[in-house]
């Protein structure tokens, strides 16, 4: 089975300054990995998904993740964060071969990004 | 249409009642998911859907909570004698094919807020 750990449950960040998400999963099979973010009162949307190819992987709104196969980690960056950046970000695995497993996605605790003027 | 749609988008019900909750998934989308999310709380995975086949039912809490869907549209998650635990954010999502081994982007409606007083 998979599982993933949003280490930190909220990140409070100055406007303009970097950011990083932390983002480890555990699986015994190649995974899919995902960002999603929910804004406040509104429904998850995607930010961006490895799947295979380059570990850097850059998703909408100036975010990037990269892929750490060795430290099992998927961690979400920004270089400079605006006020609207303010929402929660859930990290999502699935796994990469079906083969009986899971069909859905698995997601973190969910990390809230809280960015102050 | 466009995007997931959910209804009712909030519902306040007494305990013990029993409550249906509607997704209508994007069009062409032969999966279908439902997730809970209780307040502060990360996204539980609750039932997923795949075509025809038999839905993976591993994430339903208990015996009060079931799901069916019609073919590959409309799916009702039903709670049955809700209890005050039960009160949640109740996200539908749906996808190509899959997400689980193909990695397909799960699309997610902006949920139904159940309150169970």
């Amino acid at each position: 089975a998979q599982s993933v750990t949003q280490l930190d449950s909220q990140v409070p960040v100055f406007e303009e300054a970097p950011v990083e998400l932390r983002c480890n999963y555990s699986s015994s099979v190649s995974v899919y990995l995902f960002w999603y973010v929910q804004y406040p009162n509104q429904g998850l949307q995607l930010l961006l998904k490895y799947l295979s190819g380059s570990t850097l992987v850059k998703g909408i709104n100036g975010f990037e993740a990269e892929f750490n196969k060795s430290q099992t980690s998927f961690h979400l960056r920004k270089p400079s964060v605006h006020i609207s950046d303010t929402a929660e970000y859930f990290c999502a695995v699935t796994t990469l071969n079906y083969g009986g497993s899971q069909g859905n996605l698995i997601f973190g605790k969910g990390t809230k990004l809280s960015v102050k003027p | 249409g466009a995007g997931v749609s959910q209804s009712p988008s909030n519902k306040v019900t007494e305990k013990g009642k029993d409550v249906e909750l509607r997704c209508d998934p994007i069009s062409g989308h032969t999966a279908l998911y439902w997730y809970r999310q209780r307040l502060g709380q990360g996204l539980e995975f609750l039932i997923y859907f795949q075509g025809n086949s038999a839905p993976d039912k591993s994430g339903l809490p208990s015996d009060r909570f079931s799901a069916e869907r019609t073919g590959e549209s409309v799916s009702t998650l039903t709670i049955q004698r809700t209890q005050q635990e039960d009160s949640a954010v109740y996200l539908c999502a749906s996808s190509l094919e899959r997400a689980g081994g193909t990695g397909n982007t799960i699309y997610f409606g902006e949920g139904s807020w159940l309150t169970v007083v």
